[in-house]
């Protein structure tokens, strides 16, 4: 059973649409971040949010930390080709960092 | 600068077989971790590392699995006696320190296939 539980798994969309990505928990962290990988490459950290409500922007991408800090999102506005890829959660407990399953996000040209 | 690197890139070997992977971190990054990941999933916890010392190996699956740093820089999983449930990537992560707002630099992974 995994900690943390993303969706959708999957996402294929047309360039320029809106989509969010959910990471949800029945327990508490003390951050989350989110990373996105590439096939045959490692993750990449895109944001770290480590406050109740906490709103973070990177320039299409916005990310939001549940009051609870027990869930987050990924808003991505008018997606484009270059934001395919497998988008992943990761929350700090119990000293160390647990990943979501991941959504994998496919933007059609 | 240098970023992450894992060798070999790939590992094909036989079932019941002994197989090491090697993780270089960033140079002066004390906090190592080890994850795997299997086809589809998120990375699952292994092992980390503070300095020479295993701070948490309680994601090691079983006694097949050991993890070294013995200079607390270049860092060696071993699998002993490996199984084909044990074929994955295996990607590798360095930190500044371990804390819950630390950015971790991953490697490429080595992808591991046990026949």
């Amino acid at each position: 059973t995994q900690l943390l539980e993303q969706s959708p798994q999957f996402l294929s969309i047309q360039e320029g649409e809106n989509l969010t990505v959910y990471c949800n928990s029945s327990s508490v962290f003390s951050s989350l971040q989110w990373y996105r990988q590439e096939p045959g490459e490692g993750p990449v950290l895109l944001v770290t949010v480590v406050t109740g409500g906490e709103v973070k922007k990177l320039k299409r991408l916005t990310f939001q930390f549940g009051d609870a800090r027990k869930d987050s999102s990924l808003h991505i506005t008018a997606a484009q080709p270059g934001d395919t890829g497998l988008y992943l959660c990761a929350g700090w407990s119990f000293n160390k960092f647990y990943f979501g399953s991941g959504t994998k996000l496919n933007v059609k040209p | 600068g240098a970023g992450v690197s894992q060798t070999p890139s790939n590992k094909v070997t036989e079932k019941g077989k002994y197989v090491e992977l090697r993780c270089d971190p960033i140079s002066g990054h004390t906090a190592l971790y080890w994850y795997r990941q299997s086809l589809g999933q998120g990375p699952e916890f292994l092992i980390y590392f503070q300095g020479t010392g295993a701070a948490d190996d309680s994601g090691l699956p079983n006694d097949r699995f050991f993890a070294v740093r013995p200079e607390g820089s270049v860092s060696t999983l071993k699998i002993q006696r490996t199984e084909r449930g044990d074929s994955a990537v295996y990607l590798c992560a360095s930190s500044l320190t371990a804390g819950a707002a630390e950015t971790q630099y991953f490697g490429p992974g080595t992808r591991l296939l046990v026949l």
